[in-house]
């Protein structure tokens, strides 16, 4: 398996409050992608990253910001969690063009 | 990157093979077509991709169509592990940032 930590996996946490979500990889990929799933739902994709402090939008980024620092950390916030962000949140890698490998994901729930 | 259609679920008996359709009769000259599939509420796994020709591995065949308006997944000995939702996803290959548009895929029941 692809060499891909997500932490925390579960948090609970109340409206209004930041919340930082963390993605570790060990493969040296080049791109990392943030998605969330809804329950009945397929992956959509929040935020990307093709390169360290290189960022771009998804189609569901409204509330969520991003940060690459390094190549292994992708982070990413919701400056103030609404209950509409409650969500599981996967993580993923890819190098170039080819699949790309998700992690275990977080499960967040919003009060 | 074209839309595709799959139906919402299906059955398939355990140790037969489980063959899961796949419409994307928008797909221009170079867009692949991925496949991947999600266990129980596990992180997506890829399963396999073509361009063209059918492809193998040690998992599943992708079996498209000549038009490249279809494909077919192929799980040549189903188990109940591949219990799973399966996802079609096209993709073209300079989409920048190599994203992947998820649908709502077909869930697969294998029976004992």
């Amino acid at each position: 398996d692809a060499g891909i930590t997500q932490s925390p996996r579960h948090k609970v946490t109340e409206t209004g409050t930041p919340v930082t979500l963390r993605c570790h990889q060990t493969e040296n990929h080049r791109y990392m992608y943030w998605y969330r799933q809804d329950p009945g739902h397929g992956l959509r994709l929040i935020h990307y990253s093709y390169g360290v402090k290189d960022t771009d939008k998804g189609e569901v980024s409204d509330g969520y910001s991003v940060s690459r620092s390094k190549t292994e950390d992708f982070l990413l916030t919701l400056e103030s969690a609404t209950s509409s962000q409650t969500s599981v949140y996967f993580c993923a890698i890819s190098e170039g063009v080819n699949e790309q490998f998700f992690g275990p994901g977080t499960r967040l729930t919003v009060l | 990157d074209a839309k595709t259609t799959q139906p919402t679920s299906m059955d398939c008996a355990e140790g037969r093979a489980a063959n899961l359709p796949c419409n994307h009769s928008t797909i221009s000259g170079n867009e692949y077509v991925y496949w991947y599939r999600q266990i129980h509420s596990q992180g997506p796994q890829y399963i396999i991709h073509g361009l063209k020709n059918n492809e193998t591995n040690e998992m599943a065949s992708l079996i498209i169509t000549e038009d490249r308006k279809s494909s077919t997944l192929i799980l040549p000995h189903a188990t109940l592990r591949d219990t799973a939702v399966y996802y079609c996803i096209v993709r073209g290959y300079n989409n920048a940032g190599n994203m992947l548009t998820f649908g709502g895929g077909t869930r697969l029941m294998v029976k004992p």
